[in-house]
């Protein structure tokens, strides 16, 4: 069973902090796309990571994928209460044709 | 506003039942993929179809099944529906195989099983 395992499960931190969340598999993965999920609502994409070793930055958070396209983390710098929300990361396991989402950061930013 | 909607958005029904769920895609988007998503699960990848055929199935119980038409909207049917059923149901569209995967989600679905 290919999985996407995020770290960590849950973080609350205030604001003006940064942080790291990580998302690591065992698979090889062509794109790796990051989402931005609110409650009661559908997850919205925030960027796709295509090439081993690459970096995008979107304002205030910065995506980066394994050189072996293996794994992925999404940094975020000076983190507001607008940040909070569960972050999944998704792809699909090169040669599988079915597209898996991560288990999930919840990130709660306090004021 | 993703583009992608998704009828209807609340559902209440019984053990037992038969529902069916719309899903609209982006326009000019040909795949479309449909997820579960209940409190102890995550968000699980249900079945995808592409250009109107199925292309992957993911964890999808055999009561449930769906299909893509012509006009590429999309519709999951839910039967003999037991209370575990209950949950968010997601359609997301994206444009083809090999735009990255890249999705577009709906408001979803909650359905909610009594």
């Amino acid at each position: 069973t290919q999985l996407l395992e995020q770290s960590p499960q849950f973080l609350s931190i205030q604001e003006g902090e940064n942080l790291t969340v990580y998302c690591n598999s065992s698979s090889v993965f062509s794109s790796l796309q990051w989402y931005r999920q609110e409650p009661g609502e559908g997850p919205v994409l925030l960027v796709t990571v295509v090439t081993g070793g690459e970096v995008k930055k979107l304002k205030r958070l910065t995506f980066q994928f394994g050189d072996a396209r293996k794994d992925s983390s999404l940094h975020i710098t000076a983190a507001q209460p607008g940040d909070t929300g569960l972050y999944l990361c998704a792809g699909e396991p090169s040669g599988t044709y079915k597209y898996i989402f991560g288990t999930g950061t919840r990130l709660k930013v306090l004021a | 506003d993703s583009g992608v909607t998704q009828t209807p958005k609340h559902l209440i029904t019984a053990t037992g039942q038969r529902v069916t769920l719309r899903c609209s895609p982006r326009s000019g988007d040909l795949s479309v993929y449909w997820y579960q998503q209940s409190l102890d699960q995550g968000l699980q990848f249900l079945i995808q179809y592409y250009n109107g055929e199925e292309r992957a199935k993911g964890n999808i119980l055999e009561r449930f099944s769906a299909q893509q038409f012509p006009d590429l909207h999309s519709e999951l049917n839910l039967s003999s529906l037991e209370l575990g059923d209950s949950a968010l149901y997601f359609c997301a569209s994206s444009v083809d195989l090999l735009a990255g995967n890249e999705q577009f989600f709906g408001p979803g679905t909650r359905l909610t099983v009594l």
